[in-house]
């Protein structure tokens, strides 16, 4: 089982503002990394560390983090959104790298 | 552009040996940067990470898979490989190879490839 909790499915409307949170105990000490996953794809890397964003990345995207739970925000959510989304970080030990469950996004 | 290529078997028999290679172009596994990992996502379900490997040869392996894991890097070939032991239909999955920042942090990944284990 997942050391890092994500709700299954989060839905948005065109143009609106989405947050996708992740929590666990380990987040207390270390940074989540977000990653989207269109289907048949590849995930991508959006948001790591504090946050940080790789340079293919738009600056719609953003992170942040609040004891237990980090955050994905998507200001202005576009069609081109819709996809799962899955958050990582260590494990409480720093030993194990874990995956949250993930969330299905819907642009409405 | 950094680009990682996955190639192996598409079908492993039920307790043989899945061995998996990674392929990398417009980059080097050599440079002291990163790390060189291995990610799996059974069909419809989540990503599980199953190791990495520093560019040095030091490794690290998800506890719950170390007993039958070996990742090695060939940075003369730019390569790094995955093997998995005693597979059974559980190790069913898209295999990823990535490179990472750190071993949470993966930046360029290949398109995966489905290993399916059946007789």
């Amino acid at each position: 089982s997942s050391e890092l909790t994500q709700d299954p499915a989060v839905s948005v409307a065109l143009g609106q503002t989405v947050r996708i949170t992740c929590q666990g105990d380990s987040l207390r000490d270390y940074y989540a990394s977000w990653y989207q996953q269109k289907p048949g794809q590849a995930p991508v890397l959006v948001i790591f560390g504090k946050n940080n964003r790789p340079s293919r990345i738009p600056d719609r995207f953003s992170g942040s983090s609040s004891g237990n739970t980090a955050s994905l925000t998507i200001t202005g959510a576009q069609a081109e959104d819709e996809a799962d989304y899955y958050c990582n970080s260590r494990d409480s030990s720093g030993n194990l790298v874990v995956f949250g469950g993930g969330t299905k996004l819907t642009v409405l | 552009q950094v680009q990682l290529q996955e190639s192996g078997p598409g079908l492993v028999k039920p307790s043989e040996t899945l061995s998996l290679t990674c392929t990398v172009s417009g980059g080097s596994t050599s440079r002291s940067n990163y790390y060189w990992g291995w990610i799996r996502q059974p069909p419809g379900k989540g990503l599980e990470w199953i190791g990495s490997i520093y560019y040095s040869g030091i490794t690290y392996y998800n506890p719950s898979l170390k007993s039958r894991v070996t990742i090695s890097i060939d940075t003369s070939k730019k390569q790094f490989s995955l093997k998995l032991t005693s597979v059974t239909a559980a190790d069913t999955a898209v295999y990823y190879c990535a490179r990472q920042v750190t071993t949470v942090i993966s930046d360029y990944w290949g398109q995966g490839t489905l290993v399916t284990v059946s007789s």
